[in-house]
């Protein structure tokens, strides 16, 4: 899987939107850009996915660039249950098998 | 139901123990994997099982076994421990190996002394 880049840690203050960024310039066609979070104490949890389009779902949006290079998870009002490590990984779309998680985003709110 | 439950939630063993973790999910997945992740870093494939068999083992030491008796049921014997295996043992499951979206369970935190 190719490798992406992100901000090892973001605050934001509470009931205000929260734009996490990813990078991935190696990404290739056949990549799916998926995010993942993992409260405190919890195992991971599926976020959103997208292949090119902007995509939105009741827990966030994946805002894609046009190059696909990179990609922004958009929380759009924080709460301190988003506190989280945010992991954005790339997945082909039929290799199945591991997510190969990076070092992720943690994210703090503040009320 | 979307859950994925792993029993113990907690385990400290000796190096000379025998043990084993257990991960149920009841969503007709037909594939599941065993994660481990140290603190402060994210998790790492250990093993994956498709359709109830062996697919991937990621050069994981024999001292760890992994065991699908079916497709429910997924189980990570434990024998000779070394204190660096001390860490969060995470299990999750998808539909099938190519699906995109996997469920985790909260983890079983194993410390060896």
């Amino acid at each position: 899987d190719a490798k992406t880049t992100q901000p090892n840690s973001m605050e934001s203050n509470e009931e205000e939107p929260v734009h996490l960024p990813c990078n991935h310039s190696t990404i290739s066609g056949t990549d799916y850009i998926h995010w993942y979070r993992q409260l405190p104490s919890q195992g991971p949890e599926y976020v959103i996915h997208g292949l090119t389009s902007n995509v939105n779902n009741r827990m966030a949006s994946l805002a894609i660039a046009e190059d696909r290079k990179s990609s922004t998870l958009i929380l759009h009002r924080a709460t301190l249950r988003d506190a989280a490590v945010y992991y954005c990984i790339l997945r082909e779309s039929n290799s199945g098998y591991a997510l190969n998680f990076g070092k992720g985003t943690s994210l703090l709110v503040t009320p | 139901d979307t859950e994925v439950t792993q029993t113990p939630k907690h385990l400290v063993m000796g190096m000379t123990n025998k043990k084993s973790l257990k991960c149920e999910q009841h969503m007709g997945h037909r594939a599941m994997y065993w994660y481990k992740q140290k603190a402060k870093k994210p998790p790492e494939l250990m093993f994956v099982y498709s359709y109830e068999k062996l697919s991937i083992n990621e050069s994981v030491p024999s001292r760890f076994s992994p065991e699908c008796p079916n497709s429910s049921l997924l189980n990570l014997h434990l024998h000779a421990l070394q204190p660096e295996d001390s860490a969060l043992y995470l299990c999750a499951s998808s539909q099938d190996p190519s699906r995109e979206t996997q469920y985790f369970g909260p983890g079983t935190r194993l410390l060896v002394l």
